[in-house]
């Protein structure tokens, strides 16, 4: 099956500086890479995700970048705030079926 | 309003003692399915559905069962439960015709087995 590895696993940064959080995946038939972020006590909500035709993807503050031949994607969040601090966990799916493979998730922190 | 609901939200149990989670959704959504979450180790899917009477394992099956006899709910179920089993469960459900892999999560259940 898949396997996916994130880093770092705690990620403390700046407000107003960028951060950025890697994965990598195992299984070439993965398609679709969510991003999601986890608030202390909360549920995981989704905050970005990427298809495997696609390069890149903005939304605001937020991107996802996805390089098939690497097999490796990231989350890049510019202009860190403090509510940015948060658990973000990445995961991949295949195509072909409908399990999800999650990282082990980082923790960031920004420091106001 | 839209949502995926679980109860009980907390759950203090003991080894063997038969327990069922219930998970809810009030989107007509066809997909539905069961996280473990545990420090370091991310969310690992249990079991998952594409629909009623259409279950099929995920990544950590073992110790669990899961039955889809209505669309809206997803009951997991821990026949034997043991303490390695202890763990913040997530229920999650996504719609197959909208956006087929938007999954929209519940509030989860901290179970604790002594």
């Amino acid at each position: 099956g898949e396997n996916v590895e994130q880093h770092p696993s705690t990620l403390s940064v700046q407000e107003g500086d960028s951060a950025v959080i890697k994965c990598t995946y195992s299984d070439s038939a993965s398609n679709y890479f969510p991003w999601y972020k986890q608030e202390l006590g909360k549920r995981p909500q989704l905050i970005i995700d990427i298809r495997s035709n696609v390069g890149e993807k903005k939304d605001q503050r937020i991107a996802v970048t996805l390089n098939k031949t690497a097999k490796h994607f990231s989350l890049h969040i510019t202009e860190t705030q403090p509510e940015d601090s948060a658990v973000y966990f990445c995961a991949a799916k295949g195509y072909n079926f409908n399990k999800f493979y999650f990282g082990s998730g980082t923790k960031l922190n920004v420091k106001p | 309003e839209a949502q995926v609901t679980q109860n009980p939200r907390y759950l203090i149990t003991v080894t063997g003692k038969k327990l069922t989670v219930t998970c809810s959704q009030n989107m007509n959504h066809e997909y539905m399915s069961w996280y473990r979450q545990d420090p370091g180790l991310g969310l690992r899917q249990i079991y998952y559905s594409m629909n009623v009477e259409v279950t099929d394992k995920g990544d950590v099956p073992e110790g669990y069962k899961v039955s889809r006899k209505e669309k809206r709910n997803f009951p997991l179920i821990l026949e034997s439960p043991s303490p390695n089993q202890t763990s913040l469960y997530f229920c999650a459900s996504s719609d197959l015709s909208g956006s087929p892999d938007t999954q929209y999560f519940g509030p989860g259940t901290r179970l604790t087995v002594l």
